[in-house]
């Protein structure tokens, strides 16, 4: 069965520190991964990653993908309250198919 | 583009009540995609379709769930009869085959009590 985990499902810190969201997987068919962002609704989309060692960036975010040890990494430097959200993982598991994590919620107190 | 569009964006309803959710996909996307998402199991795939066509519907909890693309402009949910541990949100999203992105839309908050 097509799995994602993510750690931590929870995560509070202080604006201005800097985050580390981890994302590990096990998938027959691995195409991409991708994150997403969750606020209050719909999820909106970060990064797709489709090759190991080619860091994706986007302002104070970036990811990473592991294709060996089969992981990714999103980092968050800077952080401010508006980064507050619940961050998802997912994998391309098969033809436009995402399998998603659990999610880690972060919260950014000022 | 107006996005994922789906109705309605808040159901209430009661237990053994018949339940439709409805999803307008972005123009031109080729894959529509159910999901739902609770606290305890997170975002779960139900069913998605390519080119109208149900691929994979592994993932509807059970026959009272049922789905169906009668149109590329157009796609429902159907719960029958629906219970509690159906309240959830139900996210519908779409992709087309040049762009693997996922675009969600709103979802809705369907509450059975």
């Amino acid at each position: 069965e097509d799995k994602v985990v993510q750690s931590p499902l929870s995560l509070v810190v202080h604006e201005g520190d800097t985050v580390t969201l981890n994302c590990s997987y096990e998938v027959t068919n691995f195409r991409s991964l991708l994150w997403y962002k969750q606020e209050k609704k719909a999820p909106t989309f970060l990064f797709m990653l489709t090759s190991s060692g080619i860091e994706k960036k986007s302002g104070r975010l970036s990811s990473i993908l592991d294709k060996k040890e089969l992981f990714s990494i999103l980092n968050i430097t800077a952080t401010q309250t508006g980064d507050s959200a619940v961050y998802l993982c997912a994998v391309e598991a098969g033809a436009q198919k995402l399998v998603f994590g659990q999610g880690t919620r972060l919260t950014i107190n000022p | 583009d107006a996005g994922v569009i789906q109705s309605p964006r808040h159901e209430v309803t009661e237990m053994g009540q018949e339940v439709t959710l409805r999803c307008k996909p972005i123009s031109g996307h080729n894959s529509l995609f159910w999901y739902r998402q609770t606290m305890m199991r997170g975002l779960e795939l139900l069913i998605y379709f390519n080119n109208n066509v149900p691929i994979d519907d592994s993932g509807m909890p059970e026959d009272r769930f049922s789905a169906k693309m009668p149109n590329a402009s157009f796609s429902t949910l159907k719960i029958q009869p629906s219970e509690p541990r159906d309240s959830a949100v139900y996210f519908c999203a779409s992709s087309s085959r040049t762009n693997e992105k996922l675009f969600f839309g709103s979802g809705t908050q369907l509450s059975v009590l």
